[in-house]
């Protein structure tokens, strides 16, 4: 079965300090991963996927294989960014299985 | 498109009453998923349906919740009774894979339950 961990339930960083948010996950098959993020009592919305390649908001995600993650990531963190952030799996019929939330707080 | 829909976007009711919570997905899209989110467990899948069909409902907590998707523009998901411990927020998301070639689920705004 598949699951997806993220570690840290809260990650608190200062602006500008680079931000680093933790995904590992486990999947037979070969996986398509994704980064959700909400904003305060906001809808869910995708910030990017790993067949992409791309880098939305200065964040950018890579897939290991060898190490089964797909951390994001992002040099300097901006108090915008404050969030709750979901890293998602997708299986069998369009299916996602979502990691637990990281909650980034960024200080002035 | 207005992206998915979902009413009422709050809701509060008494323990007891029964609870019917609405989405109208993207048009074209051929799968529905119900989540509900507290701060204590997170994002969790209750059902999902593929062209109005109900695949997965391992995570519908219990008998007191029914999903129905009787078209595929309309889907409700019912709470009764209501208990308190049902406080959450519910959010509807769909996605097709036909079209995007990849499973990214689009999400409504959200229900705001409260049972007192």
């Amino acid at each position: 079965a598949q699951r997806v961990t993220q570690p840290e339930k809260l990650l608190s960083v200062f602006k500008g300090a680079p931000v680093e948010l933790k995904c590992n996950y486990s999947y037979s098959g070969s996986p398509e991963l994704f980064w959700y993020v909400q904003y305060s009592r906001q809808r869910l919305q995708l910030l990017l996927r790993h067949i992409s390649r791309e880098s939305i908001k200065g964040f950018t995600a890579d897939l290991n294989k060898g190490e089964t993650s797909f951390h994001l990531k992002k040099p300097f963190a901006q108090e915008e960014d404050s969030a709750m952030y979901y890293c998602a799996l997708s299986s069998a019929g369009n299916m996602l299985t979502f990691g637990g939330g990281t909650r980034l707080m960024v200080k002035p | 498109d207005a992206g998915v829909i979902q009413s009422p976007r709050h809701e509060v009711t008494e323990m007891g009453q029964e609870v019917t919570l609405r989405c109208k997905p993207i048009s074209g899209h051929n799968s529905l998923f119900w989540y509900r989110q507290t701060m204590m467990r997170g994002l969790e899948l209750l059902i999902y349906f593929n062209n109005n069909v109900p695949i997965d409902d391992s995570g519908m907590p219990e008998d007191r919740f029914s999903a129905k998707m009787p078209n595929a523009s309309f889907s409700t998901l019912k709470i009764q009774p209501s208990e308190p411990r049902d406080s959450a927020v519910y959010f509807c998301a769909s996605s097709s894979a036909r079209t995007s070639g990849s499973h990214e689920q689009y999400f409504g705004p959200g229900t705001r339950l409260t049972v007192t």
